[in-house]
């Protein structure tokens, strides 16, 4: 089952442009989550931020969340070709270890 | 140590083999996961083990067997797998509350 959904499904820009991916969720959660897979491999952890936060950085990366909206952004700022990536949300309902992903946006980073 | 490793890195199957996916971990975390994620697809759930013990069964079929043999180790054993079982096979680990940290990958082909 899909927890979460996340717009746009692909998204192309230039280097140096800034990208932002949405996730909206539909239960109760414990704390969001944001993953990056390149193509065909594991994904990587990025940024987790918990119900009772609204924003969070790391790096050039900006993760908002609006419990009241259940949405979630993730703003990849000066994107880099090497940004190319899926990039998925995932969410932990409350009390439990049961992460359920988005269905993913692509970026591609033109060079 | 912040790695999750799982061998085979590939594995091809005929639909009356037996064989198993392994996956280790040294963080010292205590719910380790089974996913399974088709291309361009996010990662489905299939199972969880929080300390050791099995905790959430996505109602996968009985053709996958999950094991946790101690806490740094999780097996998933395959038999009579069916050609739409192929699938990159994803393992995780995790502290409660905390993030997925991935392998990087089974991909499995059955004939």
């Amino acid at each position: 089952s899909q927890q979460g959904e996340e717009d746009p499904q692909a998204l192309s820009i230039q280097e140096g442009e800034n990208a932002t991916m949405n996730c909206s969720y539909k239960t109760s959660i414990n704390n969001l989550q944001w993953y990056r897979q390149n193509s065909g491999r594991g994904l990587v952890h990025l940024i987790l931020i918990r119900s009772n936060e609204r924003e969070k950085h790391s790096g050039r990366l900006r993760v908002t969340l609006d419990t009241s909206k259940k949405s979630s952004s993730l703003l990849i700022t000066a994107s880099r070709a090497a940004d190319t990536a899926s990039y998925f949300c995932a969410t932990d309902r409350t009390g439990g270890f049961k992460t359920i992903f988005g269905a993913g946006t692509r970026l591609f980073v033109k060079a | 140590d912040t790695e999750v490793t799982q061998t085979p890195k590939h594995l091809v199957m005929g639909m009356t083999n037996k064989k198993s996916l392994k996956c280790e971990q040294h963080m010292g975390h205590r719910a380790m996961y089974w996913y399974k994620q088709k291309a361009k697809k996010p990662p489905e759930l299939m199972f969880v083990y929080s300390y050791e013990k099995l905790s959430i069964n996505e109602s996968v079929p009985s053709r996958f067997s999950p094991e946790c043999p101690n806490s740094s180790l999780l097996n998933l054993h395959l038999h009579a797998l069916q050609p739409e079982d192929s699938a990159l096979y994803l393992c995780a680990s995790s502290q409660v509350d905390g993030p997925n940290y991935f392998g990087p990958g089974t991909r499995l082909l059955v004939l």
